[in-house]
């Protein structure tokens, strides 16, 4: 089966830019997860999406940060705009189900660095 | 504050040796704790899960133990192989639909002839 797809893999933007990340979870999960994983750190969760319905954003900076996952399944993270510690790999996961014994699966990330 | 302690940060070894990493948590209540692979620029993958009654799981040379009442766990690579060369990340979860994990900032192995 194929896994979760990102795109693109990297990007290289100036601060006060925007970008946008892409994310196709595998076929038939329901829950999305977007993680921020800086360098030298473990990720950290941004946003959790079961179906297209937010379940958890609390760390997600809602002043430039944007993600949604329009019909459930493919879902798109912004930042606008772009701040120099918003350098980092943007991981997406995804789950059969919610629930904390489905195991995650992520894809490759995309390596963000802002000049 | 949930939170998750591995050591060490980082460390070099030869191949075929054997080593083992260690992870401390305060996460609670307790779901289960997950030991991941990380390849560079690659992401996360799923090495094992351990609940709160099991205290020992292996997959193939990977071996993690877990004891819920120090809250530690330790995963131990037998025989190691330069495609162990990798970041392992020890993330816990607590319980409830939320599926709420706490990463620690992983181990770096770095395997060598």
């Amino acid at each position: 089966e194929a896994g979760v797809a990102q795109s693109p893999r990297y990007k290289i933007i100036e601060k006060r830019q925007s970008v946008a990340f892409w994310c196709n979870p595998i076929s038939g999960h329901a829950t999305l997860y977007w993680y921020q994983q800086i360098l030298g750190q473990g990720p950290k969760l941004l946003i959790q999406f079961q179906n297209n319905g937010v379940v958890d954003d609390s760390q997600l900076p809602k002043d430039r940060f944007s993600a949604e996952r329009l019909k459930g399944v493919d879902s798109t993270l912004k930042i606008q705009p772009a701040k120099l510690e918003d350098s980092a790999v943007y991981l997406c996961a995804s789950s059969l189900l919610a629930g904390s014994y489905n195991e995650q699966f992520f894809g490759p990330g995309t390596r963000l660095t802002v000049l | 504050k949930n939170q998750v302690e591995q050591s060490p940060q980082s460390l070099i070894i030869l191949e075929g040796k054997n080593c083992t990493l260690q992870c401390n948590y305060t996460v609670s209540p307790f779901s289960n704790l997950r030991w991941y692979k990380q390849d560079t620029g690659r992401g996360p993958v799923s090495l094992t899960i351990m609940t709160f009654s099991e205290n020992t799981k292996s997959n193939g040379r990977y071996t993690a133990t877990l004891d819920a009442d120090t809250k530690q766990s330790s995963l131990h690579i037998t025989a190691s192989q330069l495609s162990d060369s990798a970041s392992y990340i020890c993330v816990v979860s607590s319980t409830g639909t939320a599926s709420k994990l706490t990463f620690g900032t992983g181990t770096r192995l770095q395997v060598t002839l």
